[in-house]
């Protein structure tokens, strides 16, 4: 049981926009904290792809982008490309386990 | 570019410790935290714990009782021992960059992200 909320799995045809949630509490997101995102192709270790609610490191593409409200936090993904087919992350950080926590992975499909 | 190269042993039997090293190449050592991280198969992530360079380190609670991570600085590298390993100790094991943090520094950091991470060490435990 993760400490953020994803959906197991989302979907969507080449050249869509997706969006993955990611849930949390007011230990966590809703205290401020800094919601971080990372990609993990198969087989491979995960990658940094959005740091702070809504930067991208370079070389992370621009059709990637990240945003915080409230409890929550969005990745949006839009022309989706067969490449982007991976598992994705968030993280933050949690004040009553005081230190950092992950969601539970959500895995995008590419159609 | 900095970048972590991890090893260690890949089977262990139940009690026994895990042990894994960790070196960082091409970049600096000093002022930063260098964290753990696994993943059991077909799971999500699972923060392990970190330490700064100067030694102070923070650790998940579920794992505190276990866990050991220790830093040589004179060959930059990090170490990870968790002992009295089970099979659900089973996973791929990474190492991370944890941010950069100079000065007066806390156990850990709530506004960090891991990054680059190592290639991971997949260690099985079975008897």
């Amino acid at each position: 049981q993760s400490v953020l909320t994803q959906p197991p799995a989302v979907s969507g045809a080449p050249g869509q926009r997706v969006t993955i949630s990611c849930t949390g509490s007011s230990s966590n997101i809703g205290a401020g904290y800094d919601v971080h995102w990372y990609q993990q192709l198969p087989g491979t270790a995960p990658k940094l792809l959005i740091y702070g609610n809504n930067n991208r490191p370079s070389g992370v593409p621009d059709r990637f982008s990240g945003s915080k409200s409230g409890t929550s936090a969005s990745l949006a993904i839009s022309g989706l490309q067969a490449e982007d087919e991976a598992d994705y992350y968030c993280q933050s950080f949690d004040s009553s386990l005081s230190g950092s926590v992950f969601g539970g992975g959500t895995k995008l499909t590419v159609l | 570019q900095v970048q972590l190269q991890q090893w260690g042993a890949g089977l262990l039997k139940p009690s026994e410790t895990l042990s894994l090293t960790c070196a960082v190449n091409g970049g600096s050592f000093s002022g930063y935290y260098w964290s753990w991280i696994r993943q059991p198969p077909g799971k999500g992530l699972e923060w392990i714990g970190e330490i700064h360079h100067s030694g102070g380190t923070k650790y998940n609670p579920s794992l505190k009782s276990r866990v050991t991570i220790s830093v040589d600085t004179s060959k930059n590298q990090f170490s990870l021992k968790l002992r009295s390993v089970t099979a659900a100790d089973t996973a791929v094991y990474y190492c991370a960059n944890f941010g950069y943090c100079g000065g007066d520094c806390p156990q850990t950091s709530p506004y960090n992200w891991f990054d680059p991470w190592g290639q991971g060490t997949l260690v099985t435990v079975s008897s």
